[in-house]
């Protein structure tokens, strides 16, 4: 059974940049999709994007300018960078798996990012 | 980008009451729709995927169905552990997006 793990910072300062990364056990990066959702406290769910096993990704047009997503299989891990963040930027966010269709299954516990001075 | 409506925001329900959920598409996305529960403080579960096909280990109250654009969650008889929030996703293209949840809470 596949479990992920979220970690990085949990608070970053305004017009810096967030970076998050993603632990996978339990199985091989390859060959599922992967994807960024986040929460903001006491809101819905918004999709920030997704990478694919071979490196290629789709992510939200409003987040498009500031977002990077990517692998590294060799540690099985994924990697989320939001550069010029503002306090709207503060939520939980997860990582989750897409199965073989990109129908997401499964997601990490989440972790808080919080956007401060 | 697809828009998910779904409707209602909020329900109070008592135990053993049927409720369904309702998402509408802004296009068609065939059966190309997800639902998720959520819990306070968790992460979201997969329930529903297709639009009715029940996920391994989700209990049979929960169904799925769709007509057109249209998408209904049915829990048969409300569980106390069925109160959470459910949102639907929709992955028939990208952006996914999200419904803007249904909070299910104790009558």
């Amino acid at each position: 059974q596949v479990q992920l793990q979220e970690s990085g910072p949990g608070l970053v300062k305004p017009s810096e940049t967030l970076s998050l990364t993603c632990s996978v056990s339990g199985e091989f990066i390859s060959p599922y999709y992967w994807s960024w959702i986040r929460q903001p406290a006491g809101k819905g769910l918004e999709w920030v994007g997704r990478i694919s096993s071979s490196g290629n990704t789709y992510y939200d047009p409003s987040l498009e300018s500031r977002v990077t997503m990517s692998l590294d299989t060799s540690k099985n891990q994924l990697s989320l960078k939001l550069t010029s963040v503002t306090a709207a930027d503060t939520a939980v966010y997860y990582c989750a798996r897409g199965d073989s269709g990109d129908r997401i299954d499964s997601w990490g516990q989440g972790t808080l990012v919080t956007v401060s001075s | 980008a697809i828009q998910m409506t779904q409707s209602p925001s909020s329900l109070s329900a008592s135990v053993g009451d049927r409720v369904t959920i309702t998402c509408r598409a802004s296009q068609g996305i065939g059966n190309a729709l997800g639902w998720y529960q959520q819990k306070p403080g968790t992460a979201p579960k997969l329930l529903i995927y297709s639009a009715s096909r029940l996920q391994t280990g989700v209990p049979s109250r929960f169904s799925g169905s769709a007509s057109g654009t249209e998408f209904t969650l049915t829990i048969s008889s409300l569980q106390p552990e069925d109160f959470a929030t459910y949102y639907c996703l929709q992955d028939y293209n990208y952006p996914r997006t999200f419904g803007q949840g249904t909070k299910v809470e104790i009558k």
